[in-house]
């Protein structure tokens, strides 16, 4: 499977805790993007990375979040002393830097559960 | 006033009919704009992108961009069941900005 996975798929943890998610983006792709989703909503736009600079972080993207991409390939997000509000889809994207199109490609997504 | 703005619907068609969905944006130097199909519990998937005026035919279906309105919109010509799911309208913003800003989506219904 050559497209964009995350990892895991489902996470549940209690009030508290912190999480870390993982995504793989398509292997050629110099572009990575996270984005949050709640129910009845569109995708929210939290950070991006070009090989390993992030390059824009949202407001959305509070102190308790931390994204990185140390190898310009693979990028963790972490959430500490997580609060139920975090609960939410959180979906990775991948593309390749081109001035006029950028087509982003997302990945099955992690869907969070807080308790 | 919302940054991408659509219908939430349902929009009901029958099948073979066609579905339009549309979207509106506030960015005037919006440069490309994008709409995804997200089935319920599932990712968005890409179906076509468009960045010039006019009409961008992939099939089914058509993406039309009209930026003086500052109005995209998808057909969806002969709807399947199939076809039932939220679209969803994005739009990158305006010089090097990469982020996609997307709408709440419009939930199509295609019924037997």
């Amino acid at each position: 499977d050559t497209g964009v996975s995350q990892n895991p798929r489902h996470k549940i943890t209690k009030r508290g805790q912190n999480v870390t998610f993982r995504c793989d983006p398509i292997s050629e792709h110099n572009r990575l993007y996270w984005y949050r989703q709640t129910l009845g909503q569109g995708p929210e736009f939290l950070t991006y990375f070009q090989n390993e600079a992030q390059l824009e972080k949202s407001r959305l993207l509070s102190d308790r979040f931390s994204a990185e991409r140390p190898k310009g390939s693979f990028s963790t997000l972490e959430i500490q002393r997580t609060e139920q509000g975090d609960s939410a889809m959180y979906l990775c994207a991948s593309s390749l830097y081109d001035l006029s199109y950028n087509e982003q490609f997302f990945g099955p997504g992690t869907r969070l559960t807080v308790l | 006033q919302k940054e991408v703005e659509q219908n939430s619907g349902p929009l009901s068609v029958p099948e073979g009919a066609i579905a339009s969905l549309n979207c509106t944006y506030s960015d005037r130097g919006s440069q490309s704009f994008f709409w995804y199909r997200q089935y319920s519990g599932k990712s968005p998937e890409l179906i076509m992108f468009i960045y010039s005026n006019g009409d961008k035919e992939d099939g089914r279906f058509t993406a039309q961009l009209n930026k003086a309105s500052q109005y995209v919109s998808l057909l969806i010509r002969d709807s399947q069941p199939s076809d039932s799911a939220t679209y969803l309208c994005a739009v990158r913003g305006a010089g090097t900005a990469s982020k996609l800003t997307f709408g709440t989506g419009t939930r199509l219904q295609v019924t037997l």
